[in-house]
């Protein structure tokens, strides 16, 4: 079975540019976090989707980062613009019926 | 509100000792709880969880934790480390079996350092 599948891997930008990130999750996971895990600390909740509706998007800074999932399946976050704070890696998660969450490998955000 | 503390930032360890990692929580309701591994440039690998029942709850790579209510506390053991288990170890709260209604709630995280 193929995992949780995230793109780019490694991104870096400048402060106030915009950058994308894309996951896929594992297939039939109805569920999909997006966490921030900033160097040095555990991973936060940014934002859950299930299907195509948010359900939890409290922690999400939403003047400036943004989420979608249109057909309930692949979802994309954006950053803009992004600050030199943003730098984080960005792991997609997905699960099934309130089951177990399982991760991507994430994508690593640089800003300098 | 949930949380997490993993009371020690650094562990290290040597090759073949015995490890056990702390995680103390906070939830007012019945806890689901993890322990996660997070190897370098990898993502989050689920290593075991505690729903309900026997309170030693067995994992993957041989790892245990033990639930202890009394103590808030879901420690997380190895009777012997090898050089591969050096990573970063998350342990995680969620208020449904599979963390999977209302996402998880992690520690800081503590790194495990192996010597030779």
């Amino acid at each position: 079975e193929a995992g949780v599948a995230q793109s780019p891997r490694y991104k870096i930008i400048e402060k106030r540019q915009s950058v994308a990130f894309w996951c896929n999750p594992i297939s039939g996971h109805a569920t999909l976090y997006w966490y921030q895990q900033i160097l040095g600390q555990g991973p936060k909740l940014l934002i859950q989707f299930q299907n195509n509706g948010v359900v939890d998007d409290s922690q999400l800074p939403k003047d400036r980062f943004s989420a979608e999932r249109l057909k309930g399946v692949d979802s994309t976050l954006k950053i803009q613009p992004a600050k030199l704070e943003d730098s984080a890696v960005y792991l997609c998660a997905s699960s099934q019926a309130g089951n177990t969450i399982y991760f991507g490998e994430g994508s690593w955000l640089t800003v300098v | 509100a949930q949380s997490v503390t993993q009371p020690d930032i650094h562990i290290t360890v040597s090759e073949g000792a015995s490890l056990e990692l702390r995680c103390n929580y906070s939830y007012g309701a019945t806890p689901y709880l993890f322990w996660y591994v997070q190897s370098p440039g990898q993502g989050l690998q689920l290593l075991l969880k505690y729903f309900s029942g026997d309170t030693l709850v067995q994992g993957i790579k041989g790892f245990e934790a033990e639930f202890k209510r009394s103590q808030s506390s879901f420690n997380l053991r190895k009777p012997s480390v090898h050089w591969s288990d050096a990573a970063e170890y998350f342990c995680a709260v969620a208020a449904t079996p599979g963390g999977g209604a209302d996402g998880l709630t992690f520690g800081k995280g503590t790194h495990l350092i192996i010597q030779p």
